[in-house]
């Protein structure tokens, strides 16, 4: 298996666009997660998906952000309109309810909005 | 009550040496904590994991200790290697709720 897969691995973006990010998850894996990194706040949880429904969406930080999972191999998630203090690496992660393996992370996208 | 905190939050270690990163929780219904590394422009990768019914797995030269009582865990890593040098996170879950509650992470650099 290839892995989690994100992309972009980079966007620059100017402030009000709207921005997509992309996740296709391992093939298997029944749980979902989209995390935001950043050197202030560290890793935080935006939202997690069980078998593609969204289970916990209270780390969105407001409505700008949306995220989808409309069936086992592909998630986004939407900035609309995109504000310079959205500037982070955003992680997609998946992982086996089954076998308590842990997350497999992606390499991240590294978001930067002018 | 949902807080993972770790300890030290950089750290600087002579190679050969040994790394000690700490980390403690509050809720006594977590029971699986992982050690995920991270090196940059990467995700962090699951290191190695222990559950509350045993107070020590080691794996290679990475060790995690457990103690209930103290509701403390701690990574060891034995004779430090510059390829060692990362940012190291502790988490915790509880029961069928696969969320990670995760710490600050650690900057561990390995002087050759």
């Amino acid at each position: 298996d290839a892995g989690v897969i994100q992309s972009p691995r980079h966007e620059v973006t100017e402030m009000g666009q709207e921005v997509t990010l992309r996740c296709k998850p391992i093939s298997g894996h029944d749980y979902l997660f989209w995390y935001r990194q950043t050197m202030m706040r560290g890793l935080e949880l935006l939202i997690y998906f069980n078998n593609n429904v969204p289970i916990d969406d209270s780390g969105m930080p407001e409505d700008r952000f949306s995220a989808k999972m409309p069936n086992a191999s592909f998630s986004t998630l939407k900035i609309q309109p995109s504000e310079p203090r959205d500037s982070a690496v955003y992680f997609c992660a998946s992982s086996f309810s089954g076998g308590r393996g842990g997350y497999t992370f992606g390499s991240g996208t590294r978001l930067t909005v002018v | 009550q949902q807080q993972v905190k770790q300890s030290p939050q950089s750290l600087i270690v002579q190679k050969g040496g040994i790394s000690i990163i700490n980390c403690a929780y509050e809720n006594t219904a977590f029971d699986y904590f992982p050690w995920y590394q991270q090196f940059p422009g990467k995700g962090p990768a699951l290191l190695i994991a222990i559950r509350p019914d045993v107070s020590e797995k080691k794996e290679g030269r990475f060790t995690i200790s457990f103690n209930k009582s103290a509701k403390q865990f701690s990574l060891h890593i034995m004779d430090s290697q510059p390829g060692d040098s990362a940012t190291y996170f502790c988490a915790a879950s509880k029961g069928s709720n696969y969320q990670l509650i995760w710490g600050a992470g650690t900057k561990l650099i390995i002087k050759p």
